[in-house]
Formats: C-alpha cells, structure tokens, sequence
C-alpha cells in the first residue's frame, strides 16, 4: 500500500489569489491522478501526472488554470490559479499500484474561495 | 461514453438490517470495477476491485458482486461504523482514467 500526505489540509482563499497544493508520497510511483471533489457530488479527474513529462489534462481542465509540477517519483503539486468562488471544492491527489488494480488517496484539500 | 450511476443516493438503515447498493455502468471494454468507502473529511478508501462478470469479492460485513451491467455491494448486519459513503467507479479499455458514481451516502442506527 502507499501511504499519501496532502497538504494543506484546508485553506480559505481571496479570489483571484493561487494556491499550491501538494502531495508526498512514500514510495516511488509512475502516475500520480489529481481529482476534484465538488460539494455533493463525486470525483472528477483533473489531470495524469507523470515524471519527466507534462500532466495530461482531461476535458474542461486546462494547465493555465491548474499548472501541476511532478519533480521527483515521489511528489507533485497541483496549483489552482486566479481562484475564483466556483473553483471551492476538496482536491484530492492519488496513486495507484502497479497493477493498477488498487488506488490510493490522499485526505484532500478542501479549498473555499470567498 | 463511460458512465457510472449509484442508486440509491442516500439509505438509512437500522442496526442490524441488512441491504445492498447499487451500481450501474457503461464502459467500453471493463478493466475494472472498483468500490471505496468516503468517511466525512477524508480521501476514499480502497474496498474492491471486480474484473468480470460474476466475480465476487467479501470484506468483513460487505460482499461485491458484479454482472455485465452492474454490480451490487451488500452490506450484512451493518454496524453504526459502517456510516459512510461509498463510491463505486469504473475503468475501461480507453486508457488510464477512472470514472466515479455519486455514491451512495450510507447511515446506520443503532
């Protein structure tokens, strides 16, 4: 199993401000995942983060709005810019096995834009 | 295009009272069906992993069964710490991206 540390927790946020949130994880992975989580409703894909590439992004996600970094095997932050109050939501970053038959997430980020 | 409904959206049961929850798909070429459990605050929790019809998988008071078009997962005897939402999520042959439901917000009365 991975054992996956997200940070921040949560975090209250002017519009039109970024916030970095990051992800650790214990051990070395290919793919990290990020999803978003709105209020009420279920996880959507964001973008696929490999080391050494650039993120590849799902429909409705573009890199200007969420720029992702994926430095290392271990670690990657997902950047939400010019926050505006649509953007409030809990992100959640995630790893799988590799089978990918088990996925692993971190506590998520609950970010409230005012 | 691939797409995942949970029914019902929220269940209330009682202590005890068994029931199941389901999860209907539409996915080119299963690679996976995948249940996880949501408590309040926290990331989604691994449960299961189904790959083909009729496969079942067991976890304490939870079983998971799958057929072509949907998979139940049923809870037996449920305890208040069973409170949880579980989500249920599937992969297809197109590539790396899991589609998730709306889960299915789970309370248990003692």
């Amino acid at each position: 199993s991975a054992v996956i540390s997200q940070k921040p927790s949560r975090d209250i946020c002017q519009r039109g401000t970024s916030l970095t949130i990051q992800c650790q994880v214990d051990s070395q992975v290919t793919m990290m995942f990020w999803y978003r989580q709105q209020p009420g409703q279920s996880l959507t894909l964001i973008a696929t983060a490999n080391q050494g590439s650039e993120a590849t992004y799902e429909s409705g996600f573009v890199i200007d709005k969420f720029p992702i970094s994926r430095p290392n095997l271990t670690f990657s932050t997902l950047t939400v810019s010019n926050m505006s109050p649509e953007d409030s939501s809990i992100y959640l970053c995630s790893v799988e096995d590799n089978g990918g038959t088990e996925a692993f997430f971190g506590q998520g980020t609950r970010l409230t834009v005012v | 295009e691939d797409q995942v409904t949970q029914s019902p959206e929220a269940l209330r049961l009682q202590e005890g009272e068994s029931s199941s929850l389901n999860c209907s798909y539409t996915v080119s070429g299963l690679r996976g069906l995948f249940w996880y459990r949501q408590d309040p605050g926290k990331g989604p929790e691994f449960l299961f992993t189904l790959y083909s019809a009729g496969e079942e998988k067991e976890k304490e008071r939870l079983k998971a069964t799958l057929t072509k078009k949907e998979s139940f997962l049923h809870i037996t005897a449920p305890k208040p710490e069973d409170s949880a939402t579980y989500l249920c999520a599937v992969r297809g042959a197109g590539g790396f991206k899991t589609i998730f439901g709306a889960g299915t917000r789970l309370f248990v009365k003692a």
